[in-house]
């Protein structure tokens, strides 16, 4: 299994430009999450699905969109890029029986 | 607003000794209770996880729990510089009475642990 495995690894976005942070898990968990991390701090929640076709808004949604057709897939969508979206963006999934969420390696984002 | 606090670091200690890494958080209804570490540059790794008053021990780990003092701590007995890492505390809430919190972490700031051999 490759586990959570997200797409790009680095991106650097300009003002107002637009990008979709891919997401993928293997492992058929039911719920899946989008985390950002500042610099120094810890994660904070942006979405969350409980499986295909339902998604909900977390602690910081403004500036996102996501979508879930697939049990495998969560991309999360970045309309209009600002520079407070500079973070580094890890996709999680948990199976539902459980409490351990998987990380995937991250996608550092930097937008000028 | 629910918040999860953790004690202000870094936090260094030699290579041998205890580390005791400590977590507040607000809300009473505060479900889980969970320590990830991360390593720099890489993503968060379950370490321990508490649902209950009291202690539990795994390896060299043991998490405590006081729901009453709504305060959760993780000791690392026999530090090794392997261990050096930001260590993040994490509680899960309940979206509603009585439901369920879908597995949402709210995540303390961090604190950096440095053993120096």
């Amino acid at each position: 299994n490759a586990g959570v495995t997200q797409t790009p690894k680095f991106r650097i976005l300009k003002i107002g430009q637009s990008m979709t942070l891919q997401c993928a898990q293997d492992m058929n968990h039911n719920y899946m999450y989008w985390y950002r991390q500042d610099p120094g701090m810890g994660l904070k929640l942006i979405y969350y699905s409980v499986g295909a076709g339902i998604t909900d808004k977390g602690e910081v949604p403004n500036g996102y969109n996501v979508s879930r057709s697939t049990t495998e897939d969560f991309p999360l969508r970045l309309e209009l890029a600002a520079p407070s979206q500079t973070s580094v963006y890890f996709c999680a999934s948990r199976l539902l029986a459980t409490d351990t969420q998987y990380f995937g390696p991250g996608t550092r984002l930097t937008v000028l | 607003q629910k918040e999860v606090e953790q004690n202000s670091g870094p936090l260094s200690v030699p290579e041998g000794a205890i580390a005791s890494l400590n977590c507040t958080y607000s809300d009473r209804v505060s479900q889980s209770f969970f320590w990830y570490r991360q390593y720099s540059g890489k993503s968060p790794e379950l370490i321990m996880s508490i649902y209950s008053n009291g202690d539990k021990e795994d390896g060299r780990f043991t998490a405590q729990l006081n729901k009453a003092s709504q305060y959760v701590s993780l000791l690392i007995r026999d530090s090794q510089p392997s261990d050096s890492a930001t260590y993040l505390c994490a509680v899960t809430v309940p979206s509603n009475a009585g439901g369920t919190s879908y597995g949402k972490l709210t995540f303390g700031q961090g604190t950096i642990l440095t053993v120096h051999p």
